[in-house]
């Protein structure tokens, strides 16, 4: 079946610019959690979602940063007037909140990031 | 305090031998959930196996299992007869359930190196 899928694969952009980052989860799963991995460095926490709904936004480095998912499926991360900071691979990953279920995260391929 | 701990930021592994990745958690949970994923060079995250706290059983998948010590708060990853393509990125992570969801941790990753 499908995985998550992340688009752009690669963005370069400019320094000010704003950019969007999609991520479109495995069909039924609910959950859905943004990260940044910056160059050979671990995970950051960004934001999740669990429907639609953002109920940890903690992560979120700045209020430059946003998301929202709409219909339960799509996610859309917004990074308004880009620094240079925020180069790094942006990873989306989703799963099943459910009865029985270990909530295992399936990774998208990421978007590579950078601000020139 | 770090939540997930690697402390082994790099390892070498002969081909066809066995090796263990070490990944300490610190919580006062009493349920959680320990996981291990691969990253090789091209960058997608991989989940390879799940250990619950409750677990008695040490999980195990194909040549993956995870060597769960509740009272050391370890969750080393020990992965038999070593191949090639084993060489990645490993990242141990943890989730714990809070009242805004499941919230997850990863620690700062393993590179792992196989030598033919």
């Amino acid at each position: 079946g499908a995985g998550v899928s992340q688009s752009p694969s690669n963005k370069v952009t400019e320094k000010g610019k704003d950019v969007e980052l999609r991520c479109d989860p495995i069909s039924g799963h609910t959950a859905l959690y943004w990260y940044r991995q910056s160059l050979g460095q671990g995970l950051e926490f960004l934001i999740y979602f669990q429907g639609n709904s953002a109920p940890d936004k903690s992560g979120l480095p700045s209020d430059r940063f946003s998301a929202e998912r709409t219909g339960g499926s799509v996610s859309t991360l917004t990074i308004q007037r880009t620094q240079q900071e925020d180069s790094a691979v942006y990873l989306c990953a989703s799963s099943f909140v459910g009865q029985g279920s270990s909530y295992e995260q399936y990774f998208g391929p990421g978007t590579r990031l950078t601000v020139t | 305090a770090q939540k997930i701990t690697q402390t082994q930021p790099g390892m070498f592994v002969q081909e066809k031998e066995a090796v263990t990745l070490d990944c300490t958690y610190d919580t006062s949970d009493q349920s959680y959930g320990l996981f291990w994923y691969k990253q090789p060079s091209s960058g997608e995250m991989i989940f390879l196996i799940y250990q619950g706290s409750y677990d008695e059983q040490n999980a195990t998948e194909g040549r993956y299992s995870l060597n769960f010590q509740k009272a050391r708060k370890s969750a080393n990853l020990v992965i038999s007869a070593s191949q090639l393509g084993d060489s990645a990125m490993y990242f141990c992570a943890m989730r714990e359930r809070r009242n805004t969801g499941n919230q997850f941790y990863f620690g700062t990753g393993t590179s792992l190196t196989v030598i033919p």
